[in-house]
């Protein structure tokens, strides 16, 4: 079964505003991955917070982990059209790897 | 580097069929990974491997089979085609197995349709 839970399933915004993706999972992890999905496209890694990190910054890219209540969060800030994607978690134990059903965002111009 | 490269993009077969969905890669990765994605759904891990001659099961292995003779190439082979194998396949790769799996590179993915 899949690990990670994102949501919201889907989230429309305006260019300009941010966004937040949640993702929720069940067991302990080593580390937790963000993807970005274009439309009919292969996945594209975008950060990485191991278990041990409360926090990940990478340009406009802001995640958080939280183990206590096995949650991690996606902020994208200043979002722009071309965010528009779909955002999957991903869980990582040993060699393992599990996709959540990703949200899809709509960033309207 | 091409990165991951897989073959082909767009699959039509009859169920009871049998294939094989090529992938390779060219950054010496030794980890790789096979998934499907169906709509509205996440990716589900089908067979991975952490190194030549060593390829275990994922979350959905039934129906698949794998081998790894060398370290470039993950191909990944339907036995019988099933409709409920229609679905888009990505391969994946990325580095040393020691600390893994760690950021992954993904392939276009192949597009299969069983009828």
């Amino acid at each position: 079964s899949q690990q990670g839970e994102e949501d919201p399933q889907a989230l429309s915004i305006q260019e300009g505003e941010n966004a937040t993706m949640n993702c929720s999972y069940k067991t302990s992890i080593n580390n937790l991955q963000w993807y970005r999905q274009n439309s009919g496209r292969g996945l594209v890694h975008l950060i990485l917070i191991r278990s041990n990190e409360r926090e990940k910054h990478s340009g406009r890219l802001r995640v958080t982990l939280d183990t206590s209540k096995k949650s991690s969060s996606l902020l994208i800030t200043a979002s722009r059209a071309a965010d528009t994607a779909s955002y999957f978690c991903a869980t990582v134990r040993d060699y393992d790897m599990r996709f959540g059903a990703g949200t899809r965002l709509t960033v309207k111009p | 580097n091409a990165g991951v490269t897989q073959t082909p993009k767009f699959q039509v077969l009859k169920t009871g069929q049998s294939m094989t969905l090529q992938c390779a890669q060219d950054m010496n990765h030794e980890y790789m990974s096979w998934y499907r994605q169906d709509p509205g759904m996440g990716l589900r891990l089908i067979h991975y491997s952490v190194g030549a001659g060593i390829t275990d099961q994922g979350e959905v292995p039934n129906g698949y089979n794998v081998s790894r003779s060398t370290t470039e190439d993950f191909p990944l082979r339907l036995l019988s085609a099933a409709p409920s194998q229609t679905s888009v396949y990505f391969c994946a790769s990325t580095w040393n197995p020691d600390s893994y799996p760690y950021e992954q590179y993904f392939g276009p993915g192949t597009r299969l349709t069983v009828t």
